[in-house]
């Protein structure tokens, strides 16, 4: 199986900063990455599909890159509703794995 | 908009079989995989698998042999059974649909809809 990794595993920002978290797979996922965010209490929201398409209504404060064996989710200006859990999910195979998660706190 | 909904019991006894069904509605159940993922409390997301109605069934092998899913056209329902349970699947539960897009030639699935989530508890 294919196995995700994240880091770091949180962080404290303040609004406005620039975020990067990290995504590494244990083999190339070529660009069959994708990216959701969480918030206590609810369902993770799909943000990026394909290592870098933007899904649907999603803010395009968030960005994302890589391919092969190392991704990164971007939040260009963070804003409060930005604050939450943030995980990479593989699609490369058919069995899917999603990293252990990077939260985002207010800093 | 589609909207999914998850439903079974909360409390499962140890040994026992857990059985959860989605109800997808404002769509058809048809054309699309549908997945299960769960979360233990404070804990990380965890894929169980994914089934479209057609096709053999895709599971987490940590959970193969004790996963079955299936999927009903005619309720617009899909399902989760997890058998010889134990408090390590104490969990919430989520359903979503796995939709794809076609870029380049290649198709890329995200888990696009999801239900609220149901929790299930293991214990006597």
């Amino acid at each position: 199986d294919i196995q995700m990794t994240q880091s770091p595993s949180s962080l404290s920002a303040s609004v406005g900063d620039r975020v990067t978290i990290t995504c590494r797979a244990s083999q190339s996922v070529s660009s069959y990455l994708n990216w959701y965010q969480q918030k206590p209490g609810q369902p993770p929201k799909l943000l990026i599909y394909g290592a870098s398409s933007l899904q649907g209504g999603v803010t395009s404060r968030f960005s994302g890159s890589g391919s092969g064996t190392d991704f990164t989710l971007t939040i260009s200006s963070l804003q409060p509703e930005d604050f939450a859990t943030y995980y990479c999910q593989q699609t490369y195979t058919s069995v899917f794995t999603f990293g252990p998660g990077t939260t985002v706190d207010i800093k | 908009q589609i909207q999914l909904q998850e439903s079974g019991p909360g409390l499962v006894k140890p040994s026992e079989t857990l059985s959860l069904t989605c109800t997808v509605s404002g769509g058809s159940i048809s054309s699309y995989y549908w997945s299960w993922i769960r979360q233990p409390a404070g804990k990380g997301l965890e894929w169980i698998g994914r089934i479209y109605s057609s096709l053999s069934p895709n599971y987490n092998p940590s959970l193969k042999s004790r996963v079955i899913m299936s999927v009903d056209t005619s309720k617009n329902q899909f399902s989760l059974t997890l058998t010889s349970v134990t408090a390590a699947d104490t969990a919430v539960y989520f359903c979503a649909r796995d939709n794809w897009v076609e870029q380049w030639g290649y198709y890329f699935y995200g888990l696009d809809v999801w239900g609220q989530g149901t929790t299930v508890t293991v214990s006597s």
